[in-house]
């Protein structure tokens, strides 16, 4: 059984759509995250969940927005994409009640967004 | 917040024991040194994780001296699967700070 799945796992869209990525863990974790690789493979948090409660709200566009319909899901929607949102997004789960990586971090595949 | 530097790339042979090494100058009391693999086209997956001294598992070995502003992951005898990119984080435990900062890591490539 996959622990952390992602959906879809590429995505090629044109400028000013909008998009969702799905993420599901069957870890029964109560802390779900996203992350933002880019070409340079730079990793970067975007949010962090526990709870259903927003924990970590880095800094990145409006244009994102998490939602959590329940504790095992989280998914990220993006309206107005523009060619600098192309990257690969990891969803993430923990177990720890902090939203903040203090216990193991278990990983999904990653989604490929392109954005053309 | 605590920055972490390590080096961007490193290589390494087959059979060789590689350390990456990690500094964090402004670690605090409440920080663990945590680090993460990344397989090309995959998710990160967690290596190992220690507060000071010497931390082994059956992947790795973390050593971390006394003033622990620096570490040092260590992989005995790689192989080309090793062949990644390792990420030292510091992560902050209690209270209601702490961010989670991955950065560019440290991508070791493996040779035969």
């Amino acid at each position: 059984d996959t622990a952390v799945s992602q959906t879809p796992k590429y995505l090629v869209t044109q400028m000013g759509n909008d998009k969702s990525i799905k993420c599901e863990q069957n870890l029964g974790h109560d802390t779900m995250y996203w992350y933002k690789q880019d070409s340079k493979k730079f990793l970067k948090i975007m949010f962090s969940y526990n709870n259903k409660e927003l924990i970590i709200n880095e800094t990145v566009p409006n244009r994102f927005s998490p939602k959590s319909p329940d504790k095992a899901h989280l998914n990220l929607h993006i309206n107005s994409l523009e060619l600098g949102d192309s990257a690969v997004y990891f969803c993430a789960s923990s177990q720890d009640g902090s939203g903040r990586g203090r216990t193991t971090q278990y990983f999904g595949p990653g989604t490929r967004l392109t954005v053309l | 917040l605590a920055k972490t530097t390590q080096p961007i790339s490193m290589d390494s042979y087959e059979g060789q024991e590689v350390n990456i090494t990690c500094s964090h100058n402004n670690i605090a009391t409440n920080d663990y040194i945590t680090w993460y693999q990344q397989f090309p086209s995959q998710g990160p997956r967690f290596i190992i994780q220690g507060y000071k001294t010497k931390v082994t598992n059956e992947v790795a070995s973390l050593f971390i001296p006394a003033d622990r502003k620096s570490s040092t992951l260590s992989l005995p005898r790689v192989s080309l699967s090793d062949t990644a990119v390792y990420y030292c984080l510091v992560i902050k435990y209690g209270g209601s700070q702490g961010n989670l900062i991955f950065g560019k890591g440290t991508k070791l490539s493996v040779k035969p």
